[in-house]
């Protein structure tokens, strides 16, 4: 039972370049979130998407788009990267419906744009 | 605005030197509180979910408590493997789920 799956582990980009970020889950849960980390700035969402089929912007998401393309995968897409999108992206999922249920988190994709 | 404040950023314990970690927390009505930790190179890992001011929830080494307007999660004589960082995050009522965290206290215990 893997969890919550994401690739690639580490990317390096240049500056204008897109790629995607790949997110999947084994869980069976509705609910899907984007998040990324930088150092003295905590966790902030990016985009979620609550159940299939629906996606809504979160705290920080300008530069980014998001694809739920089925219950169990959720691409972030980066159409032109910049520096500041320089960060450590991570994507989980909760059961949706069910009180106060966890997030699940991945292990993370290592993002670093030139 | 909903806010989630973690103190202290560091803390440096000895192997059996018991603490507490502290989470404030402002929030237009709490759905749930969480405690995750996180290795480095990882993701946060969930330890515990707290719904209510008075509950207690317990694992291993870790204890973590609630009230209206904070909550501690207390490491009783920790190991050098309880070294990480302890993420606190609150959901908010109303909201589809959406987690808001705090920055992180890092343990570290010396052995």
């Amino acid at each position: 039972n893997a969890g919550v799956t994401q690739t690639p582990k580490f990317q390096v980009l240049k500056t204008g370049q897109s790629m995607t970020l790949q997110c999947a889950q084994d869980m069976n849960h509705n609910s899907m979130y984007w998040y990324r980390q930088d150092p003295g700035m905590g966790l902030r969402l990016i985009y979620y998407s609550a159940s299939e089929g629906t996606t809504d912007k979160g705290e920080v998401p300008n530069g980014y788009n998001v694809s739920r393309l089925n219950k169990r995968e959720f691409s972030l897409r980066l159409e032109s990267a910049a520096p500041s999108q320089t960060s450590v992206y991570f994507c989980a999922s909760s059961e949706r419906g069910q009180k106060n249920q966890p997030q699940h988190f991945g292990d993370g994709t290592r993002l670093s744009i030139l | 605005e909903d806010q989630v404040t973690q103190s202290p950023e560091a803390l440096r314990l000895q192997e059996g030197e018991s603490s507490s970690l502290n989470c404030s927390y402002t929030v237009s009505g709490l759905r749930g509180l969480f405690w995750y930790r996180q290795d480095p190179g990882k993701g946060p890992e969930f330890l515990f979910t707290l719904y209510s001011a008075g509950e207690e929830k317990e694992k291993e080494r870790l204890k973590a408590t609630l009230t209206k307007k904070e909550s501690f999660l207390h490491i009783t004589a920790p190991k050098p493997e309880d070294s990480a960082t302890y993420l606190c995050a609150v959901q908010a009522s109303g909201s589809q789920g959406n987690l808001i965290f705090g920055k992180g206290t890092k343990l570290s215990v010396k052995p």
